[in-house]
């Protein structure tokens, strides 16, 4: 089992720019996260995503935005970057199991913006 | 006032001491809890779930107090190698959205 996968490790980016970042779930997951975690500081929920919707959103602009496909992996999109976004962009996979859901993390993406 | 709060630390402990997290959550709504370890620069890795009354496992044990809205983690015995920081989730059901504490530093001293 792979386990939570996501790509790229590490990206650097000019202010202004765009940036995709993805994840694959681990095997047998259908629910994915997205979470912004800046240095110091404990990861903040961004959105999640399951049956190639989004189900729920934190608190964070509309230049986050995201897409799940059919085979349950996941894009993170952030438009018009500005130098706050650099952090370690975290993707949790779950499914969901009545209340008690364990999420599973992948190893992150950590992006720069200069 | 956070969703979930942790004392960030840090807690600077000798080896072998016993050492206890606190953590409080505001949404009484919230349903299950987990604590998540976290290393320098890698991911959060699920070190306990926390259900009903609490649970053990080897040197961890987490417990939850409804009443208080607390989940607190205690360490026995420390080694080198829990020097990490703790983060407290509570699940708040529903969608299933789990909201992270800003975690709690610990560093264990041989």
């Amino acid at each position: 089992d792979a386990g939570v996968t996501q790509s790229p490790t590490h990206l650097i980016k000019t202010r202004g720019q765009q940036v995709t970042l993805r994840c694959s779930p681990k095997s047998g997951h259908d629910t994915v996260s997205w979470y912004q975690q800046a240095l110091g500081q404990g990861p903040q929920f961004i959105f999640q995503y399951y049956e190639e919707e989004e189900r729920q959103r934190g608190n964070f602009p509309d230049r986050f935005s995201g897409h799940q496909f059919p085979n349950y992996s996941s894009e993170l999109n952030v438009n018009a970057l500005l130098l706050g976004d650099s952090a370690l962009y975290l993707c949790a996979s779950s499914r969901p199991q009545g209340a008690h859901t364990e999420a599973f993390f992948g190893q992150g993406t950590r992006l720069t913006v200069v | 006032r956070k969703e979930v709060e942790q004392d960030p630390g840090p807690f600077n402990v000798p080896e072998g001491a016993t050492v206890a997290f606190n953590c409080t959550y505001s949404n009484s709504a919230s349903q299950s809890f987990f604590w998540y370890r976290q290393d320098c620069r890698k991911e959060p890795k699920l070190l306990m779930s926390v259900y009903s009354s609490g649970n053990e496992d080897g040197r961890f044990t987490a417990q939850l107090n409804r009443a208080s809205q607390y989940i607190s983690l205690l360490i026995r015995d420390s080694k080198l190698s829990d020097s990490a920081t703790y983060l407290c989730v509570a699940n708040s059901g529903g969608y299933q959205k789990v909201t992270f504490g800003t975690g709690t530093k610990l560093q264990v001293i041989p």
